[in-house]
């Protein structure tokens, strides 16, 4: 079966300092694969998608970017944080078109 | 005007009820239609995909209305343990597997 991994789970940031987080999926092969974020008390926005390694498209402008080294890893980065990178991180793969299943997130707070 | 909107809630009801939420979404060429629940500071879990034709898991029947462009989801004989956050998500035709949500309605159920 498919499992997703997302780390670290929880994580405190002072402004301007960089960012790196890993989602890595197994059990499947040539993912589709996400990132969200949520703030608080809102709706999933998302940030990136990638259909394969090298692969990225932006869907907002924003201070982050993703990178996919791998093809069953996802990695959201930033050089440098700003307060309202806060919220609720998640990737979510699926296996063809349809279905989208999330890992189990990533809790920012910037301060 | 959000592609896809829901009500808040929250939806407070006891146990045994029957409650049912709706969710519009403006983009009448959208494909495929989710519902997610998510448990407070956890990542959203996908609960059925909604079919033309409607379709129904246990206690939870979904319907889609493409006319009116709307899904529901109607819990019957509710249980403690469906408290929660229920996100609706609308596929978009065309293009990538991206999925547009709901800012979500949260349930409440109590003794």
């Amino acid at each position: 079966s498919q499992t997703i991994h997302q780390w670290p789970a929880t994580l405190v940031q002072p402004v301007g300092s960089p960012l790196s987080l890993e989602c890595t999926v197994e059990g499947t092969s040539n993912p589709n694969l996400y990132w969200y974020r949520q703030a608080a008390g809102r709706g999933l926005q998302l940030l990136f998608y990638s259909v394969g390694i090298g692969q990225i498209s932006s869907e907002v402008p924003q201070n982050l970017s993703a990178s996919r080294p791998q093809d069953r890893q996802f990695i959201l980065s930033s050089k440098k944080l700003l307060l309202s990178d806060s919220g609720f991180y998640l990737c979510a793969w699926s296996p063809t078109n349809n279905e989208q299943f999330f890992g189990p997130g990533t809790r920012l707070t910037v301060l | 005007r959000k592609e896809v909107e829901q009500d808040p809630g929250p939806f407070n009801v006891p146990e045994g009820a029957t409650v049912a939420f709706n969710c519009t979404y403006s983009n009448s060429a959208s494909q495929s239609f989710f519902w997610y629940r998510q448990d407070c500071r956890k990542e959203p879990k996908l609960l059925m995909s909604v079919y033309s034709s409607g379709n129904e898991d246990g206690r939870f029947t979904a319907q889609l209305n493409r006319a009116s462009q709307y899904i529901s989801l109607l819990i019957r004989d509710s249980k403690l343990s469906d408290s929660a956050t229920y996100l609706c998500a609308v596929k978009r035709s065309g293009g990538y597997n991206k999925l547009i949500f709901g800012a979500g309605t949260r349930l409440a159920v109590h003794p």
